[in-house]
């Protein structure tokens, strides 16, 4: 079982939707959790972090479930400029700062 | 956050050749990182580069392939060495910031292309 693991898409929705994104992860230990954001031929961009008591940032929206390990994404009223690739990164161990990447999910917002 | 820039931007080497990837950062930083992208895959961690000491290489990554120096905490340069086609890839440099979530900010990349 991959350390994270998401569905890598791509999701192909109107401007306007609200689409979601999952991702879970497989050590219960772990300490933080993030998305970040890659548009193509970029490095990837921290796009917020999550938290327990869920967090939100304008029309995103991020969740955390520790019990079942994972880790939600929700873009509202999605625009052209969302589209890319959102990457879930989680943390294994604070002290170490080993971050482990997910495999992303391609995002793909049409007209 | 901090500000971070790489050298060369891309580079197209021959096979056998080696490469040296630089790293800056506009703060001093603990922690700082240099990671693969390979052309439709996530980014694996290559090691992270310790200021005074060797670097901490992860699982399927050796010291003589990619040797790393890190002189100084603002500072830090990664060696692709006797590359093949398989080390065609971007290597990313990032930084921790300490905080409260203790995030990752990456640089810009160098898109490495070996003939």
């Amino acid at each position: 079982r991959k350390e994270v693991e998401q569905d890598p898409g791509p999701f192909n929705v109107p401007e306007g939707a609200t689409v979601a994104f999952n991702c879970t992860y497989s050590n219960s230990a772990s300490q933080s959790f993030f998305w970040y954001r890659q548009d193509c031929r970029k490095e990837p961009k921290l796009l917020m972090s999550v938290y327990s008591s869920g967090n939100e940032d304008g029309r995103f929206t991020a969740q955390l479930n520790r019990a079942s390990q994972y880790i939600s994404l929700l873009i509202r009223d999605s625009k052209l400029s969302d589209s890319a690739t959102y990457l879930c990164v989680v943390n294994m161990n604070s002290s170490a700062s080993k971050i482990i990447f997910g495999s992303g999910t391609r995002l793909s917002i049409r007209p | 956050s901090a500000v971070i820039s790489q050298k060369p931007s891309r580079d197209i080497c021959q096979r056998g050749t080696s490469l040296t990837i630089q790293c800056q950062v506009d703060s001093q930083v603990t922690m700082m990182f240099w990671y693969r992208q390979q052309p439709g895959q996530s980014l694996t961690l290559i090691a992270t580069a310790n200021q005074g000491s060797e670097a901490t290489y992860e699982s399927g990554f050796v010291i003589d392939k990619f040797p790393i120096s890190r002189p100084n905490l603002t500072f830090s340069t990664l060696t692709v060495s006797n590359m093949s086609p398989e080390d065609s890839s971007i290597y990313l440099c990032s930084v921790e910031v300490r905080g409260a979530d203790n995030e990752q900010f990456f640089g810009p990349g160098t898109r490495l292309t070996v003939l």
